[in-house]
């Protein structure tokens, strides 16, 4: 099942500006992570934040939290073309053990 | 240099077949997991498993098996009872199944495409 949705499903942004996507899911954390898959690639980790958490930054990213809303955004600023890519969440629940729940991401097309 | 591995990167199969594909990791990781993509969706989980010796279905486990024998391999069977397998098939890795935050971050591999003809 899925439990994150990603929200919008597709953006498109030109080179320079800022990103923003967002994630919402259901159920009870212990961590959201995000990640991005160029195409046709495997994914890579982005950021981890944890439940006691509401905001974290790694170079131009900046993800928060907010856990009363159960809902996350992932910021890029400053886009590149080499940005351009597929971006999920995903969430570890606190009662379905052992596994990440993936989102239905976000394209992100980024022009020069 | 450690990584995930996979193998093959396209695999074709006749209706009625089974294969299996290829997963192995170098990062002495305890947790390894099977995912499908279909296009333009997230990523379903197959199976996974929290150590050696030991697996649990995911949430679509109909129609696959693997095995954990060894730490650094986590096969994948798609039998002929899978219905719809053309899809994008991704494994991963984490250093445990904790909760705790950075041991449970996932590391992919390329994935392994696979089309019934």
């Amino acid at each position: 099942s899925q439990q994150g949705e990603e929200d919008p499903q597709a953006l498109s942004i030109q080179e320079g500006e800022n990103a923003t996507m967002n994630c919402s899911y259901k159920t009870s954390i212990n961590n959201l992570q995000w990640y991005r898959q160029n195409s046709g690639r495997g994914l890579v980790h982005l950021i981890l934040i944890r439940s006691n958490e509401r905001e974290k930054h790694s170079g131009r990213l900046r993800v928060t939290l907010d856990t009363s809303k159960k809902s996350s955004s992932l910021l890029i600023t400053a886009s590149r073309a080499a940005d351009t890519a597929s971006y999920f969440c995903a969430t570890y629940d606190t009662g379905t053990a052992s596994k990440l729940t993936f989102g239905t991401g976000t394209r992100l097309q980024v022009t020069l | 240099d450690g990584g995930i591995t996979q193998s093959p990167k396209y695999l074709f199969r006749k209706e009625g077949q089974n294969v299996t594909l290829s997963c192995e990791q170098n990062l002495n990781h305890d947790a390894m997991y099977w995912y499908r993509q279909d296009p333009g969706q997230g990523l379903r989980l197959i199976y996974y498993s929290q150590i050696v010796n030991d697996f649990q279905k995911g949430d679509i486990a109909e129609g696959y098996s693997v095995s954990r024998e060894k730490k650094e391999s986590f096969p994948l069977t798609v039998t002929s009872a899978q219905k719809n397998p053309t899809a994008f098939y991704l494994c991963a890795s984490s250093i445990s199944t904790s909760g705790s935050g950075h041991t449970d971050t996932q590391y992919f591999g390329p994935g392994t495409r696979l089309t019934v003809l």
